[in-house]
């Protein structure tokens, strides 16, 4: 079956730009959760949608957000953005949450100039 | 909120020995504890799980084994091999949180 598909691969932006990234879970999983990971960071948690409701929610400023379809597709804005947020941001799809364990995307690489 | 930590940061091994990553949790609800692994430029890939209600876990080369009662984990590899060098993230969850809180990973590097 399919993967986790996130879409763009790569993203160049601009300092106060917003950016919007795309995330497809595998099918069947209506879990879908949001990291960024830095080199310096790890992987931080943002967000977690479960049938379109926002579950659990990470230490990240509101310039950060998230939404998710009925087809449980994702997807997280950020705005105003800032050159601390330059960062690979992955989604991970799960059957449920976390308990159930992740299949990771390959991730939108966002570089902030 | 679940805090994991995670030891060493960096790790290296000669080919063929073995090596052992250890994290700590925080919160006593916590009851699944998976493995990441994540080579370069790669998504993070799960490689074995454990779940409270057991001790230990073996797939082939990799072994998990919890401690419940001292809040710690450990990934081992044994008979290490170049493919094994990566890095290394522990996790945490429990019901209800529906999230994994991870450690801040482990970067193995295996000597040919």
């Amino acid at each position: 079956k399919a993967g986790v598909t996130q879409t763009p691969r790569y993203l160049i932006k601009t300092r106060g730009q917003q950016v919007t990234l795309s995330c497809s879970p595998i099918s069947g999983h209506r879990s879908v959760s949001w990291y960024q990971q830095t080199p310096g960071q790890g992987l931080q948690f943002l967000f977690e949608y479960f049938s379109e409701t926002q579950r659990n929610k990470g230490n990240f400023p509101g310039r950060f957000s998230g939404r998710q379809f009925s087809n449980s597709r994702s997807e997280m804005n950020v705005s105003t953005l800032e050159l601390g947020d330059s960062a690979l941001y992955l989604c991970a799809s799960s059957f449920e949450g976390g308990i159930y364990g992740y299949t990771f995307g390959s991730g939108t690489r966002l570089t902030v100039v | 909120g679940e805090n994991v930590e995670q030891h060493p940061s960096t790790l290296s091994v000669q080919e063929g020995d073995s090596a052992v990553i250890k994290c700590t949790y925080s919160d006593s609800a916590s009851n699944y504890f998976p493995w990441y692994k994540q080579e370069l430029g790669k998504r993070p890939q799960l490689i074995i799980d454990i779940r409270s209600n057991v001790g230990e876990k073996k797939d082939q080369r990799i072994a998990v084994t919890l401690n419940k009662t001292a809040k710690h984990f450990s990934l081992h590899i044994t008979e290490t091999q170049p493919e094994d060098s990566a890095v290394y993230f522990c996790a945490a969850s429990y019901s209800g949180d529906y999230k994994l809180s991870f450690g801040a990973g482990t970067t193995v590097t295996v000597r040919a």
